[in-house]
């Protein structure tokens, strides 16, 4: 497709769970973003992947929260254990390049909700 | 930290009226900035960017924001609202590797 890809959509789960949230960035994008919207915190930033190099995790809100980046496309954003708290939307956004002055383009999201 | 400043989460405007969001950013050096609109159920559309250059930016859907160096501001306008421009709208500077979200104005048009 053309944009930015999330899946699922919507994802209702037990406290205690884990789950896992994919995102497929544009094709041939090389930086890859993961940020959290929630009504309390508003939009915040979990993770920032650039080509080969190590990933900046130092928005991931704890380590229950982790991410990976297989063959420099596809994300899967895992939460362990999951709590009441994580609920929110979460949104992944790729760019051409890792330069800052590139515009993100967004996924529609997953809305997680967390019983 | 890059942060921003957005007032007021809640702005009404009438049809035909002009659409004004104000945004102050925080750092002493000028960062890349950004205007982003989010409709219900989407993700974040980019409106505009400043980056460097002219300090006046046209954007999609009618939209400008003037970069103001010696306001630490990222003001964004509309001359007249349209029934279709209601959303949320975010500011956003770009620095340490994110985007830096302002807490978003939700913006209402009254026929």
């Amino acid at each position: 497709g053309a944009g930015v890809s999330q899946s699922p959509s919507n994802k209702v789960t037990e406290k205690g769970k884990d789950v896992e949230l994919r995102c497929d960035p544009i094709s041939g994008h090389t930086a890859l973003y993961w940020y959290r919207q929630s009504l309390g915190q508003g939009l915040e930033f979990l993770i920032y992947f650039q080509g080969n190099s190590a990933p900046d995790k130092s928005g991931l809100p704890s380590d229950r929260f982790s991410a990976e980046r297989t063959g420099g496309s596809v994300s899967t954003l895992t939460i362990q254990r999951t709590q009441q708290e994580d609920s929110a939307v979460y949104l992944c956004a790729s760019t051409s390049t890792g330069y800052s002055n590139q515009p993100q383009h967004f996924g529609d999201g997953t809305r997680l909700s967390i019983l | 930290a890059q942060s921003v400043t957005q007032l007021g989460s809640h702005v009404s405007v009438s049809e035909g009226a002009l659409v004004l969001l104000r945004c102050n950013y925080s750092s002493s050096v000028p960062p890349y900035l950004f205007w982003y609109v989010q409709y219900p159920n989407q993700g974040l559309q980019l409106l505009l960017k400043y980056t460097t250059g002219a300090t006046l930016v046209k954007g999609i859907n009618g939209f400008e924001a003037e970069f103001k160096k010696s306001e630490t501001s990222f003001h964004l306008t509309k001359p007249s609202a349209h029934m279709s421009d209601a959303a949320e709208y975010f500011c956003a500077p770009y620095g340490n590797n994110r985007l830096a979200f302002g807490k978003g104005n939700q913006v209402v048009v009254i026929p």
